[in-house]
């Protein structure tokens, strides 16, 4: 199987703080993990690209010091969201690539996150 | 520009009907993937099916078949006899390859609501 957690699933905090989402592939190292965001009713917007060991990538118009993305090892990528605010309220998926599977996606259960 | 057009925004039918989700895309690309994914309502994106630019068998896995179409850049799902458990949205998805920089994001298409009625 190719499983992708992501923890926690839903979290609410207030204004300013920040927070912070785990992604992990369970059975399988993940050369390259994906964070997207989604609206409700909307497509999946890439946010970012993270290689274990490198910088992410952001897509254009999306803040590096907002979003910061840590890739550590091959089965953990963390996103923090720093002062949240409540327009950051959205619905957080990644998405882990393994080395021999080109191309194909595994996706986490996602984390909703609402800022107060 | 690679883009993905799924032009259903929803559609409903009854349990037992057959039902087709239409996907169109554009690339520039000669070697590409494209892929389905299931949304349910709890959020998680299950992968149902890859398929390789060059490969244009179709595909048949259960109630699940997949039309693919280089001639019409179209990559449609159908579902036989729906059942209500397949009520969820269904993402179709291009891979992109980006020279010079990260290779492999998908680019989504809008997404099709399906919802099937018992």
């Amino acid at each position: 199987g190719a499983v992708v957690s992501q923890h926690p699933s839903r979290v609410i905090c207030k204004s300013g703080t920040s927070v912070k989402i785990e992604c992990r592939s369970l059975d399988f190292q993940a050369t390259t993990m994906f964070w997207y965001r989604q609206f409700p009713k909307k497509s999946l917007m890439l946010m970012a690209t993270s290689n274990e060991g490198s910088k992410a990538t952001y897509e254009q118009g999306v803040e590096k010091d907002k979003f910061l993305i840590n890739h550590a090892s091959l089965t953990l990528s963390t996103l923090t969201v720093t002062s949240a605010h409540p327009e950051d309220s959205s619905f957080y998926i990644c998405s882990a690539r393994r080395r021999e599977s080109a191309d194909t996606q595994y996706f986490g259960p996602g984390t909703r996150l609402t800022v107060l | 520009a690679q883009k993905v057009t799924q032009a259903q925004t929803e559609i409903s039918v009854v349990e037992k009907e057959d039902v087709t989700l239409d996907c169109v895309y554009e690339t520039r690309d000669t070697t590409y993937y494209l892929f389905w994914y299931k949304q349910p309502p709890s959020g998680e994106l299950v992968f149902l099916i890859r398929r390789n630019s060059f490969d244009e068998q179709n595909e048949i896995s259960g109630r699940y078949s997949w039309n693919f179409q280089k001639s019409t850049s179209s990559f449609n799902f159908t579902i036989t006899a729906s059942q209500v458990v397949d009520s969820a949205v269904y993402f179709c998805a291009l891979s992109e390859r980006r020279y010079g920089g990260s290779q492999g994001n998908l680019i989504f298409g809008k997404g099709t609501k399906l919802s099937v009625k018992p």
